[in-house]
């Protein structure tokens, strides 16, 4: 299994340009998340999804939009990137059996550099 | 709500001297606790987690935590530093309420181990 992947591992974008993250997972998770980590920050969530076809803001939403067409792949976009957005951003999935107690599992992530 | 704090965001040891790690939380409910260790340019990947079982828990690479509710505290210890623990560390609480599962996640601390 490859796990949590994702694509592209390192951007450079302009102010203005838009892209768009891929997350896979080939665990078969329901539930997925994207995060992004600044430096002394830690963590924070973006959006996240429960389920194919569903989505839920999360602590920094704002300038991103997501998207789960299938259960596997989760997708962030950038509609018009600012240096703001300049961060590493992190996909993980889990299971939720047991919903609270599920360990999320970890893309390698991708740095984005917003100039 | 719920949040949790790091107390030292860089912390040095000696090669085979013990390893603490502080972290405390705020939660309205009883919360489940986690640790996550990040490499250099890699993902987050779980040492271990509370999941209101024993308060002592026991992790990967002989990392343990213990859960004090009376100080609502959950830190992270490894008796003797290894090189290879030079990484960050984050530790995360979830209050785990239905399917609203979400973590939130310390600033982190760096740990370098010194030879």
């Amino acid at each position: 299994n490859a796990g949590v992947t994702q694509t592209p591992k390192f951007r450079v974008l302009k102010t203005g340009q838009s892209m768009t993250l891929l997350c896979a997972q080939d665990m078969n998770h329901e539930y997925m998340y994207w995060y992004r980590q600044d430096p002394g920050m830690g963590l924070r969530l973006i959006h996240y999804s429960v389920g194919e076809g569903t989505t839920a803001k999360g602590e920094v939403p704002d300038g991103y939009n997501v998207s789960r067409l299938k259960k596997q792949n989760f997708l962030l976009g950038l509609e018009s990137a600012a240096p703001s957005q300049t961060s590493v951003y992190f996909c993980a999935s889990s299971s939720p059996e047991t919903v609270s107690q599920e360990t999320q599992y970890f893309g390698p992530g991708t740095r984005l550099l917003v100039l | 709500a719920q949040s949790v704090t790091q107390l030292g965001s860089h912390v040095s040891v000696s090669e085979g001297a013990l390893v603490l790690l502080r972290c405390n939380y705020s939660s309205s409910v009883p919360p489940y606790l986690f640790w996550y260790v990040q490499y250099p340019n890699q993902g987050l990947q779980l040492l271990l987690k509370y999941t209101s079982a024993a308060t002592l828990v026991k992790g990967i690479n002989g990392f343990e935590a213990e859960f004090k509710k009376s100080e609502t505290s959950f830190h992270l210890t490894k008796p003797s530093a290894h090189m290879s623990d030079a990484a960050e560390y984050f530790c995360a609480v979830s209050e785990g309420r239905g399917n609203d599962y979400k973590l939130s996640f310390g600033a982190g601390t760096t740990v370098t181990v010194r030879a």
